[in-house]
């Protein structure tokens, strides 16, 4: 089935380690994103890729990183210098520049 | 970067009632979007909304683009309790250059 599949569901993590979280998608889509949301807010952008080996900054970039390397596959760090790291993730993908976003199920990440 | 306000922020009916909801932005959109979000998991994409008056419907669902172009309203006819989630709207600019932005959500309850 085509679809975007973020792994795992659900993740912990001590504090001070990094953490990669993993997005893959099938559909050919050329932009890929990667949002946060907390309890009781929208979802804001952390980094975004139109293209591979190619990414821009959102409006919350600082304590997390990503690569490109391959049109499909577009994971996340959570680096230890992100301040408050416990959240839920959610990937996105999007057929050609930015038109409609299609997501994944989300991680929840549980940093004690 | 830009934001969304949508409103209202939650809202609790009744089975049967129908449902409105809208979202505004001091700037102009060429598309937008509305999603639904279940709990613990990704949004999904119910309506998409390309030209200045649209109306489109998708079942018990009506969205509109409005005419200036800086907002769009939902309606959901005869609530169900499987309607319980929160509804984001989604802008995109002229520009092309620019990711979706979102709203904070509608959080809707259902009393059955």
């Amino acid at each position: 089935d085509g679809g975007i599949t973020q792994s795992p569901k659900y993740l912990f993590r001590k504090e001070g380690q990094n953490v990669t979280l993993s997005c893959e998608q099938n559909l050919n889509h050329d932009a890929m994103y990667w949002y946060r949301q907390d309890p009781g807010q929208g979802l804001r952008l952390i980094y975004y890729s139109q293209i591979v080996n190619d990414f821009q900054k959102g409006d919350i970039a600082e304590g997390y990183s990503v690569s490109r390397e391959k049109k499909e596959s577009f994971p996340l760090t959570v680096t230890s210098a992100q301040k408050n790291p416990t959240a839920f993730y959610l990937c996105a993908s999007s057929p050609g520049g930015h038109t409609e976003a299609f997501f994944g199920q989300g991680t929840r990440l549980t940093v004690v | 970067g830009q934001q969304l306000n949508q409103s209202p922020q939650s809202m609790f009916i009744q089975e049967g009632e129908d449902v409105s909801m809208n979202c505004t932005s001091s700037s102009i959109f060429n598309t937008w979007l509305w999603y639904k979000q279940d709990p613990g998991e990704g949004p999904v994409l119910l309506i998409a909304l390309y030209k200045a008056g649209e109306l489109t419907s998708n079942g018990r669902l009506t969205a509109q683009f409005g005419i200036t172009r800086k907002d769009s309203f939902l309606n959901i006819s005869a609530s169900i309790p499987s309607d319980v989630g929160i509804y984001f709207c989604a802008g995109l600019g002229n520009s092309g250059n620019t990711p979706l932005v979102f709203g904070k959500g509608t959080r809707l309850s259902v009393i059955a």
